[in-house]
């Protein structure tokens, strides 16, 4: 049963616009999310979190916006750069559980020129 | 330069022939935690470790050993490997208990170990 679901296991976005990648949940006793880049053949890095009492953070180009009603929360890139071009993976960990992070299946960003 | 390293970083071998693949941090990290990653599948976790000689399953234990007997190391065992280990395989690992947020929180990965299994 995948707690974490990134639907779209794929996006393309032109450089200089908005990409929008999207994180859904079912569990509801997640209090924590972040989200983890990953570059080919390099191990993810860490790139933004958030906390459940908030809706939103934002750090740089990167802003994380949570809809705890919908278990739903996305990553926004303005403007998208074709260093961008990874995976992105959404993880989520539960407020009496903060031993484990669960990851999503990923979303495969490609900024082209 | 902080890093966290695993070798090898690539393996083939065959069913029922136990392998290690080696984990090391310089970062003086508490936490550290093993993933494998497979298409469809993202990141499941296998087992982690909050301090040395404290290890606990994660979510796909079975098949893989753990030990952590020095802070640094969090080496990954497969006594008898098989095929369905045939997987992209990460270590990671964290201070984030020692900043105040929860250890599992912003890891730092490795670069990954190609392991199959024929």
């Amino acid at each position: 049963d995948q707690q974490v679901k990134q639907n779209s296991p794929s996006l393309s976005v032109q450089e200089g616009r908005i990409s929008i990648l999207n994180c859904d949940y079912t569990n509801s006793m997640f209090d924590y999310f972040l989200w983890y880049k990953k570059y080919p053949a390099e191990g993810p890095t860490f790139l933004i979190s958030i906390s459940s009492i908030k809706d939103k953070n934002e750090d740089g180009r990167f802003t994380v916006f949570l809809n705890k009603s919908a278990k739903h929360l996305s990553l926004h890139i303005v403007p998208s750069q074709p260093g961008d071009s990874a995976v992105y993976f959404c993880a989520a960990s539960e407020a009496y559980n903060t031993d484990k992070l669960i990851f999503g299946t990923g979303t495969r960003l490609q900024v082209f020129p | 330069e902080a890093q966290v390293t695993q070798n090898p970083r690539y393996l083939i071998t065959v069913t029922g022939k136990k392998l290690t693949v080696t984990c090391s941090q310089n970062m003086n990290h508490e936490y550290m935690s093993w993933y494998r990653q497979d298409p469809g599948l993202g990141l499941r976790q296998i087992y982690y470790s909050m301090n040395v000689e404290v290890t606990d399953k994660g979510d796909v234990p079975e098949g893989y050993k753990v030990s952590r007997k020095e802070k640094r190391n969090f080496p990954l065992i497969l006594e008898s490997p098989s095929p369905n280990q045939t997987s992209l395989y990460f270590c990671a690992s964290s201070s984030g208990s020692l900043a105040g947020i929860p250890a599992s929180y912003e890891q730092y990965f490795g670069p990954g170990t190609r392991l199959t299994v024929t």
